[in-house]
Formats: structure tokens, C-alpha cells, sequence
């Protein structure tokens, strides 16, 4: 089992701030890095799949940095509403074939 | 939409019995995914199929839990003797072929299910 680490397991922030989350992973045979979004009561949405060293990746306010060699990536949220209030997961997988998903982050925010 | 559905959403059963769950991926997708999730933690993966075959079942998995994707197209995920550490949620995934890890998993709502 590869272990994959999300911080902060939480977080409360003010609609309007910027917030950032880390995912930390094996920096050893990496083959791709998935974001994905998990809302109360529905179902994970992907939002980013990460595969090269420096990839960065922008849906909105949204976006998101890798960096393999280190083994992390960052998840950005620029001008937080409401709506994004939800757990952010990453997976992590070093073959394309198993994932393995870090414990999340979860994000409130404030109106 | 024709999403991922899994049916059923909820499963409340006695210890010791049998439950099976379906899902049904997205039409065009070959890969499908299982995962188990419980309380705090991320998903945990079991198993996944390319089309039909089952390529890898995760080391955790006891003898208790077998799935099928009979023709590559919808899957079943059983498990027997039920224990109470089986309650959770579970998570099932589908994605394109090719280049699979490079495609994003589309996840249905779970199904939930709950050891009395």
C-alpha cells in the first residue's frame, strides 16, 4: 500500500479568501495524480488528471500544481464561494492502474 | 446523463448473510473500478476490470468479496458471511480505455451498506 497524504483534513475559510491544499505522494515510479471533488451527497467529480513533472492545470477558479520529483501537488482555489464547500481528493497511482486516494480535504466556506 | 448508477443506494442486512451490489458504467467506458470508503478515510481501492477481465484485486481483499463484469458491461461486487467491519460505502468507477490512468474516474453515488 503507497501511502498518500492530504493537509489539511480541514478547512473553514471566509467566501472571497484563496485557499490552497497539498497532496504528498511516493516521489518514486509515478505515473499520474487525480483531483477529484466529493460534495455531500453525490457523487466524487473528477477535476484534474495530473501526468508530468511541472503540469499545471486551470478550470476556473480552480488549478492545480505537480511536482513528481518532490512528490506533491497543490490545489488552488482562487475567490472562495460558497458552492465550493466539499472534500477534495487526490489519487495517486505509480502504474495507471491501481489508485490510491489520500483522506481529503474539507472545505467550508463561509458566506 | 447516462452516468455510473449502482443500485442499491442502501443496504441494511444481518451479519453473516450474503449482499451483491450492481453498477452500471458509462456505455463507452472499458475500465471499471471498485472501492470501499468508511468513515474519515479516502477511498480504498478492491478491484477493477479492463472490459471483462478482472486485472487486479487489492491484497486486502478477503476470499469473502468476489466480483464479475460478465461481457465487460455491468458489474457485480459480492460479499459473503457479512461481518460488521464491512459496513461502509462502496464506490464504484468507470473510465475509458487506452491510456486508462491518464483518463479521469466517473464515480456513482455509492451504495451504502450497513451491518446489523
Amino acid at each position: 500500500i503507497l501511502n498518500v497524504e492530504q493537509s489539511p483534513q480541514s478547512l473553514h475559510v471566509q467566501e472571497g479568501d484563496s485557499t490552497n491544499f497539498t497532496c504528498s505522494f511516493p516521489s518514486s515510479n509515478f505515473y499520474a495524480l487525480h483531483w477529484y471533488r466529493w460534495e455531500t451527497a453525490k457523487s466524487p467529480e473528477a477535476l484534474f488528471v495530473m501526468t508530468l513533472n511541472g503540469d499545471e492545470k486551470k478550470k476556473g477558479r480552480i488549478s492545480a500544481t505537480l511536482n513528481t520529483k518532490e512528490g506533491y501537488s497543490y490545489l488552488y482555489i482562487k475567490g472562495s464561494q460558497p458552492e465550493d464547500s466539499a472534500t477534495y481528493l487526490c489519487a495517486f497511482s505509480n502504474t495507471g492502474n491501481q489508485f490510491y486516494f489520500g483522506t481529503g480535504t474539507s472545505l467550508t466556506v463561509i458566506p | 446523463d447516462t452516468g455510473v448508477s449502482q443500485d442499491p443506494r442502501h443496504k441494511i442486512t444481518k451479519r453473516g448473510q450474503n449482499v451483491t451490489f450492481r453498477c452500471d458504467p458509462i456505455s463507452e467506458h472499458n475500465r471499471l473500478y471498485w472501492y470501499r470508503q468508511t468513515l474519515g478515510q479516502g477511498p480504498e481501492f478492491l478491484t477493477y476490470f479492463q472490459n471483462e477481465a478482472q486485472l487486479e484485486k487489492s491484497r486486502l481483499l478477503s476470499d469473502r468479496f468476489s466480483a464479475e463484469r460478465p461481457k465487460g458491461s455491468f458489474s457485480t461486487l459480492e460479499i459473503q458471511r457479512t461481518e460488521q467491519g464491512d459496513s461502509a460505502m462502496y464506490l464504484c468507477a468507470s473510465s475509458l480505455g487506452g491510456l486508462s490512468g491518464y483518463q479521469p474516474q466517473h464515480f456513482g453515488d455509492g451504495t451504502r451498506l450497513s451491518i446489523l
